[in-house]
C-alpha cells in the first residue's frame, strides 16, 4: 500500500473553522499529492508536492493550501472551512518504475463541513 | 486542457457476464493510461497501467485493457465478472508534459449481482 497514512480519516467541523489533514509516508517518495473526490468529478487534484518547501497549484486550488517541511509529511489545510469542501481527501504518492511514475493512493479522509 | 471520459456511469451485470467499460481521453501527445478501483469504502487500488509497448494491458484480477491510440480510448474488459467486482472504476491520464498530474475520469460504478 505504498505506505501512506492519513489523518484524521474522519473529521466533522464547522463552517469558518481552520481544517488541517496530515499525508504521512515512509517511502521517500518525493512527489506526493493531494485529491478531493465527489460524486460524478472522479478526482481532482488540489495541490502537490515534488519536494521540501516545493509545492503547485492543481485544478481545484481556492480555498486550500498545503506545506511540505519534511520529505515524510504533506499537509493539507482548509484556511475557513466552507460546506462546499465536504468531500472525501486522498494523499497519493509517485512511484517511479521503468516506462514512468505511478500514483498511489492512502485510506483516505472523510470531512464533513456543517 | 486534457480531459477524459468515462461513458459509463453505472453498470449493472450479473455473475458470469462480460464487461467493457470505456474510458475516451483529450491529448494530443503521448500518454500514460491507468485503471484504479475503488471498493466500497476503501481507497483507489491500482488495477492496470499502460505506458508504452503491446496496447493490450493485463491486470491484476483477470481485467485487460486495450490502448487504441487513433480513437484515443482505453478500455476496460473482464469476460467474466464476480461478485467481488462491484466497485466503482477509473480511468486516469497522464500527459508526458505533465510533470506526474493525473485527470481522472468521472467514475463508473459496476454493479455484480450474484
Amino acid at each position: 500500500d505504498a505506505g501512506i497514512t492519513q489523518s484524521p480519516r474522519h473529521k466533522v467541523t464547522e463552517t469558518g473553522t481552520p481544517v488541517t489533514l496530515r499525508c504521512h509516508q515512509t517511502e521517500n517518495h518525493r512527489y506526493m499529492y493531494w485529491y478531493r473526490q465527489d460524486p460524478g468529478h472522479g478526482l481532482r487534484l488540489i495541490h502537490y508536492s515534488y519536494g521540501v518547501k516545493d509545492t503547485d497549484k492543481g485544478e481545484v486550488s481556492d480555498g486550500y493550501s498545503v506545506s511540505r517541511s519534511k520529505t515524510e509529511d504533506f499537509l493539507l489545510t482548509l484556511e475557513s472551512a466552507t460546506s462546499s469542501q465536504t468531500s472525501v481527501y486522498f494523499c497519493a504518492i509517485s512511484e517511479r518504475a521503468s516506462g514512468g511514475d505511478t500514483q498511489y493512493f492512502g485510506p483516505g479522509t472523510r470531512l464533513t463541513v456543517l | 486542457a486534457q480531459s477524459v471520459s468515462q461513458h459509463n456511469h453505472h453498470v449493472i451485470l450479473s455473475e458470469a457476464a462480460s464487461l467493457e467499460l470505456g474510458c475516451n481521453y483529450s491529448y494530443g501527445g503521448t500518454v500514460n493510461l491507468f485503471w484504479y478501483v475503488q471498493y466500497p469504502g476503501q481507497h483507489l487500488q491500482l488495477l492496470l497501467k499502460y505506458f508504452s509497448g503491446d496496447p493490450l494491458v493485463k491486470g491484476i484480477k483477470g481485467f485487460e485493457a486495450e490502448f487504441i491510440k487513433s480513437k484515443f480510448s482505453f478500455n476496460l474488459r473482464k469476460p467474466s465478472v464476480q461478485w467481488s467486482d462491484t466497485a466503482e472504476y477509473f480511468c486516469a491520464v497522464r500527459g508526458s508534459s505533465n510533470t506526474g498530474k493525473l485527470i481522472f475520469g468521472q467514475g463508473t460504478t459496476l454493479q455484480v449481482k450474484p
